[in-house]
């Protein structure tokens, strides 16, 4: 049982470039987010998903796409990165039973 | 839509004394959860509490819903309680966080 897996941890990307962030969690969750947490404030939601082909905006959806096609993984995917962009970014899962949310170890990305 | 405020800001402590940090939100609410983000950056869930007191050791909570706040007490405090502590509420895959109180106990 590995919890909430996030890919890469660490990754450096230029002004326009698109990458794709990983998340998989094998805990058979129906709840998953993506937040994004900049240096000095909370975390702030980008998407989430009550389950497999549901997906909706949080409070910063701008400049990212999400998809779960599967129970197990919601990918982020940053379509032509920005320095704005440059954040540490949390992936969460939360069954639907209980209310304990479970992070990813994080992925720090700066975009130059 | 919902606002989270945290206080205080910074809270540096001796390592024994005892200590509150508090949650106040806007709207009502069924969902209200306590984390702790270590220096390494890992977040863990300390409490689900949406009403009521709830105690885990040395760390209890209480939520006054009726008032709109929520208050974490950290009881002895040890260095291992260092960290960033968020206030989160909402739905579960829909949580708004406060900025957080990042508590540094010193030896």
């Amino acid at each position: 049982n590995a919890g909430v897996t996030q890919t890469p941890k660490f990754q450096v990307l230029k002004t326009g470039q698109s990458m794709t962030l990983q998340c998989a969690q094998d805990m058979n969750h129906e709840y998953m987010s993506w937040y994004r947490q900049d240096p000095g404030m909370g975390l702030r939601l980008i998407h989430y998903s009550v389950g497999a082909g549901i997906t909706d905006q949080g409070e910063v959806p701008n400049g990212y796409n999400v998809s779960r096609s599967t129970t197990e993984d919601f990918p982020l995917r940053l379509l032509s990165a920005a320095p704005s962009q440059t954040s540490v970014y949390f992936c969460a899962s939360s069954p639907p039973s209980r209310n304990t949310i479970y992070f990813g170890e994080g992925s720090w990305l700066t975009v130059v | 839509g919902i606002q989270v405020e945290q206080s205080p800001p910074d809270l540096i402590l001796q390592e024994g004394a005892n200590s509150t940090l508090r949650c106040n939100f806007s709207d009502s609410v069924n969902n209200l959860q306590w984390f702790h983000q270590n220096p390494w950056g890992q977040l863990i869930n300390l409490f689900y509490i949406p009403s009521g007191t709830k105690q885990n050791g040395r760390l209890s909570a209480t939520t006054v819903a009726t008032e709109r706040y929520s208050l974490l007490y950290i009881s002895s405090s040890q260095t291992t309680d260092s960290g960033v502590y968020f206030c989160a509420v909402g739905t579960r895959g829909n949580m708004r966080f406060g900025a957080g109180t990042r508590l540094t106990v010193k030896p």
